[in-house]
Formats: structure tokens, C-alpha cells, sequence
């Protein structure tokens, strides 16, 4: 099946840095999204994005399909930020969302 | 405000007990799929049905496990009998597919199952 890779496993940062998160997959997709599983476990939807950039707020997605990446940037990041960022594309044949093994992110004060 | 839901959101139940999940899509989409979050596996997927036809449950321990979708808005995953390793939380998902597109996925707020 498809793998789909996520770096860094974990990042801190300190209220107001920018980081950028990466998802590699190994196969072309029509498909991908980013979560964020915040503190008390909700999956929240950031970004469907199968090709090019897309912005929300402080938040921001490329996904470049040729070359099987997708980028999250958070800019000016906040403590509510914390939590576990997830992307996920299908699997062959149109199945299922795969998730990758996610970014651990800790934004202190 | 369409979303999934799903009952119960907390279950703590005893080792041998049938547990039954419950998820309501979102009112129009045409596939739901089942997912287990554990810190081991990660989000691993369990079942997975379009226009509520089963097409993928091979994630999931067919001894013990089940999923059905009695209903356009109502699908259900049972667990009989229960084991403590099946301590988890469990999503259920909706989305749409268009001809060779996923669209957008939704996830509802996860069932976290205890067993003891």
C-alpha cells in the first residue's frame, strides 16, 4: 500500500517562531488533507489540498503532486497550536485515507 | 453544522462484553470508514464502505470484530467479545467520492473504549 511519511516526529518552538512540517508520500495521489488532533483528541480539518498552496489565517499548505510532498507552514505559532499534525492521502484504487505517523508540536509560552 | 457523530464517547466496559459503536455521517456523503487510534499503530484503518457496501475491512480482526451500515445514517462497528487490547479510541469518518475523487473526509469526536 502507500506510505506516507511525516518529519519532524516531534518539534518545540516557542510562541511566535515559524516552523514548516513535511508529508511525503510514495505514490500520485487525487487526494490529500492535514489534521490537527488537538489536546483532547478531536481531528480537525486544516487543509484538503490534492496540488498547489492554499492559506487560513497563520496557516498555510503546498502540496507539489509531481514530486509527492506536501508542506504546512504555521507562522507565528501559538500555544494552541500544540497538539499532533496528521496528513493522509488514499490508497490505491480510490481506498481509504492513509495517515501518516504525524508531527508531535509543543508551542511553549 | 453537519458532522459525524458518534455514541457513546466514553466506554468502559468489562473483558468479554459486546461493545457496539455507532456513527452517524454527514447527511449526503457516500462512504464512512472506521479508524482505531492507538499510540502504538497510529491511526490504523478497520472498514471502510461506499453507498454502504463494505469494499475494504481488512484492517480489522474478523474473529471478533464487525462492521455494518443498516442505513444511509447510521453505521456501526461491534466488538464481541471484547479483549483489554482492544483499549483504544475508535473514529468513524465521512466523506464523498466523485467518480475517481475523494473529496474532503470529516471525522467525528471518537469513541474512547476501555476494556478492563
Amino acid at each position: 500500500g502507500i506510505q506516507v511519511e511525516q518529519s519532524p516526529p516531534d518539534l518545540i518552538l516557542q510562541e511566535g517562531a515559524n516552523s514548516t512540517l513535511r508529508c511525503n508520500f510514495s505514490d500520485s495521489v487525487n487526494n490529500l488533507q492535514w489534521f490537527h488532533q488537538n489536546p483532547w483528541g478531536q481531528l480537525i480539518n486544516l487543509f484538503y489540498i490534492p496540488s498547489g498552496t492554499k492559506q487560513n489565517g497563520r496557516l498555510s499548505a503546498t502540496t507539489v503532486a509531481t514530486e509527492r510532498y506536501s508542506l504546512l507552514y504555521i507562522s507565528s505559532s501559538q500555544t494552541t497550536d500544540s497538539g499532533v499534525y496528521f496528513c493522509a492521502v488514499p490508497g490505491a484504487g480510490r481506498r481509504a485515507l492513509t495517515f501518516g505517523s504525524g508531527t508531535r508540536l509543543q508551542v511553549q509560552p | 453544522d453537519a458532522r459525524v457523530t458518534q455514541t457513546p464517547r466514553h466506554k468502559v466496559t468489562e473483558m468479554g462484553q459486546e461493545v457496539t459503536m455507532r456513527c452517524q455521517p454527514i447527511l449526503g456523503h457516500n462512504t464512512v470508514f472506521w479508524y482505531r487510534q492507538t499510540m502504538m499503530q497510529g491511526l490504523e484503518l478497520l472498514a471502510y464502505f461506499r453507498n454502504r457496501a463494505p469494499l475494504d475491512d481488512s484492517g480489522m480482526p474478523k474473529d471478533r470484530f464487525s462492521a455494518e451500515m443498516p442505513d444511509a445514517t447510521l453505521a456501526t462497528l461491534k466488538i464481541q467479545p471484547s479483549e483489554p487490547r482492544d483499549s483504544a479510541v475508535y473514529f468513524c469518518a465521512s466523506g464523498l467520492v466523485l467518480g475517481t475523487v475523494n473529496t474532503e473526509a470529516f471525522f467525528g469526536q471518537g469513541t474512547r473504549l476501555t476494556v478492563v
